[in-house]
């Protein structure tokens, strides 16, 4: 069975600086793998997805994550965190038809200082 | 486009009764819709995946008389906790995937309802 490990529950970090978010996964084909950001009264929402082809992946409001097979490791960057990223942050690899059926890590949740 | 709503998007009852969980997809038809359940500050797990028109398929370990998935149309999934108990109480969230939807396969995920049974 496919499983998600986000090793960090909490992440501070200051406006501007840097943010990497750890994922490691096991499944045991070829994975898909999504990050989604929770905010407070709002659902889910999808920041990328990595499916195939390049393992750099850009997404939505300067995220990226690079897939790494041989560590099983799926991890979110951002060069430079604005205040609007504080935000619960979920890995997820899919598996079934197309992906769809989710498998969720823990959360990460991400505080911004000023 | 791709919205997603839930209602309500709180609700308290009392123990032994049941309530009702509307999903609905706003801008597009969903042919598969999903149930989740997040407990607090915990992650997300699933409890059912449902298709239009068929019966809902659930999870292991997830009691399908408890939980009464209704994927009626194509733009509305209900969720139904019958006879609710204290242990009932979750964040309950639904997500959407279907034509028309901007990103082939992309789920789309309602806002959650609390549950509170008292």
């Amino acid at each position: 069975a496919q499983s998600v490990t986000q090793p960090d529950i909490h992440i501070t970090v200051s406006e501007g600086a840097s943010l990497e978010l750890r994922c490691n996964y096991s499944y045991g084909a070829t994975p898909y793998l999504f990050w989604y950001v929770q905010s407070p009264g709002q659902g889910l929402q999808l920041l990328l997805k990595y499916f195939s082809g390049d393992t750099l992946v850009q997404g939505i409001k300067g995220f990226e994550a690079e897939f790494k097979r041989s560590q099983s490791s799926f991890n979110l960057r951002k060069p430079s965190v604005h205040w609007s990223d504080a935000a619960e942050y979920f890995c997820a690899v899919g598996s079934g038809a197309a992906g769809n059926k989710l498998t969720f890590g823990g959360g990460t949740r991400v505080l911004v200082k000023p | 486009g791709a919205v997603v709503s839930q209602h309500p998007s709180w609700v308290i009852c009392k123990s032994g009764t049941s309530v009702k969980i509307e999903c609905r997809s706003l801008d597009f038809q969903a042919t598969t819709m999903f149930w989740y359940r997040q407990f607090p500050k915990q992650s997300l797990m699933l409890m059912a995946t449902s298709n239009e028109g068929s019966k809902a398929t659930y999870e292991q370990g997830v009691e399908k008389d408890k939980f009464l998935i209704n994927h009626a149309s194509l733009t509305l999934s209900t969720l139904t906790v019958t006879s609710a108990h204290p242990e009932d109480s979750s964040f309950y969230i639904c997500s959407a995937i279907g034509q028309g939807s901007p990103s082939y396969n992309e789920q789309f995920f309602g806002p959650g309802t609390r549950l509170t049974v008292l």
